[in-house]
């Protein structure tokens, strides 16, 4: 399974932009790419999943340049209540059908007002 | 549309003793993941269910068993809890043939004393 390398921590205000980026270098060709966003004491909450190109949904956009050796999730305007652990993940069905998740360590974003 | 659910959501155990955890999958799913995430780190991998069997496991020893019911719901036996045990412990379910992402619940929270 493909490691991910994402940063540790990031700060933002209300309102701005966050653009968190993580790297995957040995991503397989069947691999997918998720995140996940975890609050305290809360499970992981999934938030966007893609392969190739640019994915968006209500609440993030991810965008994966052609090599798929990295992506980059973005979050529009947030806000106070998008304080929480992201994660990046790369993963395939292992071929049967069942998928193991690997989390690194995450990044901490943190919104001020 | 009840989601997963855990149970308990917390619990206080000692050394040397042994814990049973809960967990109902998502409606519409029939495989389920457990993973064990101490404070500050991402969630680790301890095994998978699908049709009653261990599918997959990660790096955890034999004191780390787990039960598969017809139903779908699984638990997690841990036998001679240590102080390292301490941790929440996550349960994940998903579709065997579905792409689509793991769903997680809320978590048991064990405390080790």
């Amino acid at each position: 399974l493909a490691k991910t390398t994402q940063p540790i921590s990031m700060d933002s205000y209300e309102g701005q932009e966050v653009n968190i980026t993580c790297s995957h270098n040995n991503i397989a060709t069947n691999d997918y790419i998720t995140w996940y966003q975890q609050f305290p004491s809360q499970g992981p909450r999934f938030i966007i999943q893609g392969y190739k190109t640019k994915v968006t949904n209500e609440v993030a956009s991810l965008f994966i340049p052609a090599d798929r050796k990295s992506s980059t999730l973005s979050l529009p305007r947030v806000s106070l209540s998008d304080t929480a652990v992201y994660y990046c993940l790369v993963g395939d069905k292992q071929g049967t059908g069942f998928q193991k998740l690997v989390f690194g360590t995450g990044t901490r974003l943190l919104v001020s007002p | 549309d009840a989601g997963v659910t855990q149970s308990p959501t917390h619990l206080i155990k000692t050394r040397g003793q042994q814990v049973t955890l809960r967990c109902s999958p998502k409606s519409g799913h029939d495989t389920v993941s457990w993973y064990q995430q101490a404070l500050g780190q991402g969630p680790q991998f301890i095994f998978q269910y699908y049709e009653e069997e261990e599918r997959q496991r990660g790096n955890f020893p034999d004191r780390f068993s787990g039960h598969q019911f017809p139903n779908y719901s699984s638990e997690l036996n841990v036998n001679a809890l240590l102080l390292g045990d301490s941790a929440l412990y996550l349960c994940a379910s998903s579709s065997r043939w579905s792409n689509q992402p793991q769903h997680f619940g809320d978590g048991t929270r064990l405390s080790i004393l």
